[in-house]
């Protein structure tokens, strides 16, 4: 079945505790995003990246990082969370950029105290 | 950057009825267009895209849209409101090289029995 993977789907941590959440496609997609979304700002994008080692920021990409070492795998690292960082979190991807549309994983929601 | 509004973050309407959700974009070149649903716990799933093929877009679910590029607008339209549509509605838009995608602050739909 083609789907994106997220892991986990609830994480609880505190503040300043390095933490990964992983994305997986098994689709062969060359474009992968990362979303956050807050109630009544929608979904912003923190960072993508258009194919292996190609990353570039989004609208909100402070205090994320992310890599893109394999095609299929594209985490997001938050090296020192912080509470504002406490979110809904998507992973997507698509084949190609531009009017290919996004595949969504079914979401992480971080709560950092 | 695009930008994109959803007017209404709330929308109620009966079983039945129709459904009109409104998005409008801020481009002069007509970018790709998106309606994404969430469901609760749910990733977003896409409804419908505009290609440019046609106007009038049909998606999943008997929902359509219409483009209408002197009003900047991407309308999306359901005759019959039926209790499985209550769920976030997202319109999004990607930039003219497909490198970010940027969201509305999405719709809720109530449908009242």
């Amino acid at each position: 079945e083609a789907q994106v993977t997220q892991n986990p789907r609830y994480l609880i941590t505190v503040t300043g505790k390095k933490l990964t959440v992983t994305c997986s496609q098994n689709m062969n997609h060359e474009y992968m995003s990362w979303y956050r979304q807050d109630p009544g700002l929608g979904l912003r994008q923190i960072y993508y990246s258009m194919n292996v080692e190609v990353t570039d920021k989004g609208d909100v990409p402070e205090g994320y990082k992310v890599s893109r070492k394999e095609k299929r795998n594209f985490p997001l690292i938050l090296e020192s969370p912080s509470p504002n960082q406490t979110s809904l979190y998507f992973c997507a991807s698509s084949f190609r950029s531009g009017n290919s549309p996004l595949h969504f994983g079914n979401g992480t929601r971080l709560t950092v105290t | 950057a695009q930008s994109v509004t959803q007017l209404g973050s709330h929308v109620s309407v009966s079983e039945g009825a129709l459904v009109l959700l409104r998005c409008n974009y801020s481009s002069s070149v007509p970018p790709y267009l998106f309606w994404y649903v969430q469901y609760p716990n749910q990733g977003l799933q896409l409804l419908l895209k505009y290609t440019s093929a046609a106007t009038l877009v049909k998606g999943i679910n008997g929902f359509e849209a219409e483009f209408k590029k002197s009003e900047t607008s991407f309308h999306l339209t359901k005759p019959s409101a039926h209790m499985s549509d209550a769920a976030e509605y997202f319109c999004a838009v990607s930039d003219s090289g497909g490198n970010q995608f940027y969201f509305g602050t999405g719709t809720s739909l109530t449908v009242i029995p």
